[in-house]
């Protein structure tokens, strides 16, 4: 069975940094676009950005580029992502979730975490 | 970017009629080259990760149950269940994965009347 597990969230002040991470298991990592995807409170859901399973393609929102990182560990079957210069705006459940095909390129997400929360208050 | 517009931002349906959902994107989300649309829709229900329905614009997930139907090419885009039930309820996202950013409309949420 699929699961994918996101952690890290929580309180950041403006300007600063933070590393989620989402473990996986019950597939083959390594085959699998994987993304994260966030929602702030009581709003719609926002794409963040997507990494290729070998992580050498990545891709961004607008409004995160230069700010945040996806990376990935094919070893431990983990995603992350640096989140840095944070923002007010940035507050929100952020979902890592999984491709539908393997070796797909660009293709739905059709597995998903339940999400890691941030905060970003002073 | 590619911007998704769905309507309406809410409607309200009785238990058994049919609700629509429609989804414009600003630019074609059709691949010329196999001729799909890179269109999706999720459900979303209060305090769950979204689920996926619909892929290829028309192509329903595993499990998904007949009264969700996808349509539409091009731009315009409709998602239609047939016969709501009351576990219908949710908010519902279309999303292009066309572009190299994905984008996701603003939602729709169905209720009850």
């Amino acid at each position: 069975e699929v699961h994918l597990v996101e952690s890290g969230g929580g309180l950041v002040q403006p300007g600063g940094s933070l590393r989620l991470s989402c473990a996986t298991s019950g597939f083959s990592f390594s085959s699998y676009w994987m993304s994260w995807v966030r929602q702030a409170p009581g709003k719609g859901l926002e794409w963040v950005a997507n990494i290729r399973e070998d992580g050498g393609e990545t891709y961004y929102v607008d409004s995160v580029k230069g700010r945040f990182t996806i990376s990935r560990d094919n070893a431990n079957s983990s995603i992350y992502l640096h989140l840095k210069s944070v923002r007010a705006d940035d507050t929100a459940l952020y979902f890592c979730a999984r491709a539908k095909r393997g070796y797909s390129g660009f293709d739905v997400s059709e597995y998903w975490g339940r999400g890691t929360l941030v905060a970003v208050s002073s | 970017d590619i911007v998704m517009t769905q309507s309406p931002d809410s409607l309200a349906v009785s238990l058994g009629e049919r609700a629509t959902i429609n989804c414009k994107s600003s630019q074609s989300v059709l691949y010329s080259s196999n001729n799909k649309n890179y269109l999706a829709w999720y459900q979303q229900k209060p305090g769950q990760p979204p689920k996926l329905l619909i892929y290829w614009a028309s192509a329903r997930d595993s499990g998904v149950p007949d009264r969700f139907s996808g349509s539409g090419s091009g731009t315009n885009f409709t998602l239609t269940i047939t016969s709501v039930q009351a576990e219908d309820v949710a908010v519902y996202y279309c999303q292009q994965y066309f572009s190299n950013q994905y984008t996701f409309g603003q939602g729709t949420k169905l209720e009850i009347k």
